[in-house]
């Protein structure tokens, strides 16, 4: 089993609507919390970062972290055509020396 | 100005041959990664060097060899290509190999091996 599972998509939405991607972990010990954006033929772009549980906001985007659950959600409002892109989300603790990825969830927001 | 930087971007090549990825970072970073990225978009981390020190070498089979030759600089070297090196490689950095906040990708180098 993996430690970090992610929906797998492809997930396809009109231009405005608000999307949730999610991923669960297995490792009780990740503390750090990451989420990339991959657009086609690109390398990974970090969108935002959090620490422990909790809500971190960025403009129309919004990362959840429960360590309760062991889950994290990525939250896209107004979403774009220019929102198109595989979401990556990681996962690190500290002194790992490295982050953990899901498989990543492709999007793509139809105009 | 690009922050991490690979050569070459595509690479085709025959099995059986030899070849070499370069990488390069102007952020000032300590570390520098290289992940293999499937097809099936799963990053996988093969190495890490943090100021020319190796720090993690996954299960990668021996006939990839890192080098670092400064801080700046990572390089990957592939021996004996197999149809199942087929990827993308991505180097990547972090300040003192803390990934606590993150990476910075280069654009990455699509190997096919035929």
């Amino acid at each position: 089993q993996k430690e970090v599972e992610q929906d797998p998509g492809p997930l396809s939405v009109p231009e405005g609507a608000i999307v949730s991607l999610n991923c669960t972990y297995s490792n009780s010990a990740f503390q750090y919390f990451m989420w990339y954006r991959q657009y086609s033929r690109k390398g990974p772009e970090l969108l935002m970062y959090t620490y422990s549980s909790g809500n971190k906001e960025d403009g129309r985007f919004t990362a959840q972290v429960d360590k309760s659950s062991k889950y994290i959600s990525l939250f896209i409002r107004d979403s774009q055509p220019s929102d198109s892109a595989t979401y990556l989300c990681a996962m690190t603790h500290t002194n790992a020396g490295k982050s953990t990825f899901g498989d990543g969830t492709t999007l793509t927001v139809k105009p | 100005d690009t922050a991490v930087s690979q050569t070459p971007k595509y690479l085709v090549t025959q099995m059986g041959n030899d070849k070499s990825i370069k990488c390069e970072q102007n952020l000032g970073h300590d570390t520098m990664y290289w992940y293999k990225q499937d097809s099936k978009k799963f990053l996988k981390i093969m190495f890490s060097y943090n100021n020319k020190e190796l720090i993690i070498n996954e299960t990668v089979p021996n006939r990839f060899s890192p080098k670092s030759p400064d801080k700046a600089h990572l390089n990957l070297h592939i021996n004996s290509l197999e149809l199942g090196d087929s990827a993308v490689y991505f180097c990547a950095s972090s300040p003192s190999g803390d990934t606590n906040y993150g990476y910075t990708f280069g654009s990455g180098t699509r190997l096919t091996v035929v």
